[in-house]
């Protein structure tokens, strides 16, 4: 089964400074991969996708991650954080074709004015 | 608004006693699941259906039944309520095989004291 790890249970940024999030997926089989954003006491909304198209994929709000085979990484950036950008933000992996997805332990972000 | 509808929001139980959390979708998707949040563990999968009549278990299913007699509705039920399913409940739900990401209800939030 897939798996993921996310580095950095918590990562503090500046207002305007680039946020950087990182996730490893396991397989050597190229998977679809997703992440996705948690605003306090809401649900997980879909951030962006990866599904063997581009390897640069942009989401909502500004956010972009490249998938690297090479790497086997998802990592997730913006260039310019946000105030409303704090949130916590899952990395999910699945077997291309398959339904079930495997959550990284997330990532908070939290942004300094 | 289409989507996935969770019920309750928040709910308080005794050890022992009984509930069901109930999910429904009208987006006609094959695939529900039901997932627990807990600090730092991210999201760990109870159950999972891919159409009515079809369930099996996830990772975390011991003290929770479930059953899909519609499309659209997949209820989640605790036998016997313990200290340990104190959690947040997501229920989601895709369309199977096309890489689409999941939709997530908002949460039921339960604590058992």
């Amino acid at each position: 089964a897939q798996s993921v790890t996310q580095l950095g249970s918590h990562v503090s940024v500046s207002e305007g400074a680039l946020v950087l999030l990182r996730c490893n997926y396991s397989s050597s089989v190229p998977p679809y991969l997703f992440w996705y954003v948690q605003y306090p006491n809401q649900g997980l909304q879909l951030l962006l996708k990866y599904t063997s198209a581009a390897t640069l994929v942009k989401g909502i709000n500004g956010f972009e991650a490249e998938f690297k085979k090479s790497e086997t990484s998802f990592h997730l950036t913006k260039p310019s954080a946000h105030m409303s950008d704090a949130a916590e933000y899952f990395c999910a992996v699945s077997d291309q074709g398959d339904y079930k997805l495997s959550f990284g332990a997330g990532t908070t972000v939290t942004v300094r004015a | 608004n289409a989507g996935v509808t969770q019920t309750p929001k928040f709910q308080v139980l005794k050890t022992g006693q009984s509930m069901t959390l109930q999910c429904a979708q009208d987006m006609n998707h094959e695939y529900m699941s039901w997932y627990r949040q807990d600090p730092g563990m991210g999201l760990r999968l109870i159950h999972y259906s891919v159409g009515a009549g079809i369930t099996d278990q996830g990772e975390v299913p011991n003290g929770y039944n479930v059953s899909r007699s519609t499309t659209e509705d997949f209820p989640l039920r605790l036998l016997s309520a313990a200290p340990s399913q104190t959690s947040v409940y997501f229920c989601a739900s895709s369309f199977i095989g096309t890489g689409i990401g999941y939709t997530f209800g908002s949460g039921t939030r339960l604590t058992v004291v």
